[in-house]
């Protein structure tokens, strides 16, 4: 497509349950990040995919937080039994490749909110 | 942890006014600089950047100021205008030598509302 793509652009859960948030990158972009953004916080990094290499996984703020990128392209960002502090917008961002900063594409995101 | 600090956290200027935003990191190894511009509802795109071997870059009505030997970087908005009205972020660029993954980390964010 001609943009990022992430589905659903509101999710609202109750406390305990699990979800997942799915990423579209541009076509041919090979790198993609997920981040998220707390009221007043700024973006906070979570994870990085490049092509087939083993992702960057020292942003995830616990191991109830996982993420996998199949065959290059959709990604999806997993939370485990969610808890309110989980409640934010997710954001996801593609680029050409590693270090294409300047190429960051960010979708429009997933606002989880979490009851 | 490496931070960006951002201010002012909300910002309100007239129409035809200069904003100005103001970023201080601590890292000498960054090596990029974006900001990026959000509305509501939408995803941060990036607006303007500067690399550290530049002291200024503009582009339009917007202008990075860079001070390496401070660490400091601001973004001017001249002759604003209400559509501008948006949250802007600065942000930096790293390579972690760990993961040798590339990353932005960004600043807070200022509520930029300009008013007629």
């Amino acid at each position: 497509g001609a943009g990022v793509s992430q589905s659903p652009s509101n999710k609202v859960t109750e406390k305990g349950k699990d979800v997942e948030l799915r990423c579209d990158p541009i076509s041919g972009h090979t790198a993609l990040y997920w981040y998220r953004q707390s009221l007043g916080q700024g973006l906070e990094f979570l994870i990085y995919f490049q092509g087939n290499s083993a992702p960057d996984k020292s942003g995830l703020p616990s191991d109830r937080f996982s993420a996998e990128r199949t065959g290059g392209s959709v990604s999806t960002l997993t939370i485990q039994r969610t808890q309110q502090e989980d409640s934010a917008v997710y954001l996801c961002a593609s680029s050409l490749g590693a270090g294409d900063v300047g190429g960051y594409t960010f979708g429009s995101g997933t606002r989880l909110t979490v009851v | 942890q490496q931070q960006v600090k951002q201010s002012p956290q909300s910002l309100i200027v007239q129409k035809g006014g200069i904003s100005i935003i103001n970023c201080a990191y601590e890292n000498t190894a960054f090596d990029y600089f974006p900001w990026y511009q959000q509305f509501p509802g939408k995803g941060p795109a990036l607006l303007i950047a500067i690399r550290p071997d530049v002291s200024e870059k503009k582009e339009g009505r917007f202008t990075i100021s860079f001070n390496k030997s401070a660490k400091q970087f601001s973004l001017h908005i001249m002759d604003s205008q209400p559509g501008d009205s948006a949250t802007y972020f600065c942000a930096a660029h790293s390579v972690y030598s760990g993961a040798g993954s590339y990353q932005l980390t960004f600043g807070k964010g200022t509520k930029l509302s300009v008013i007629p």
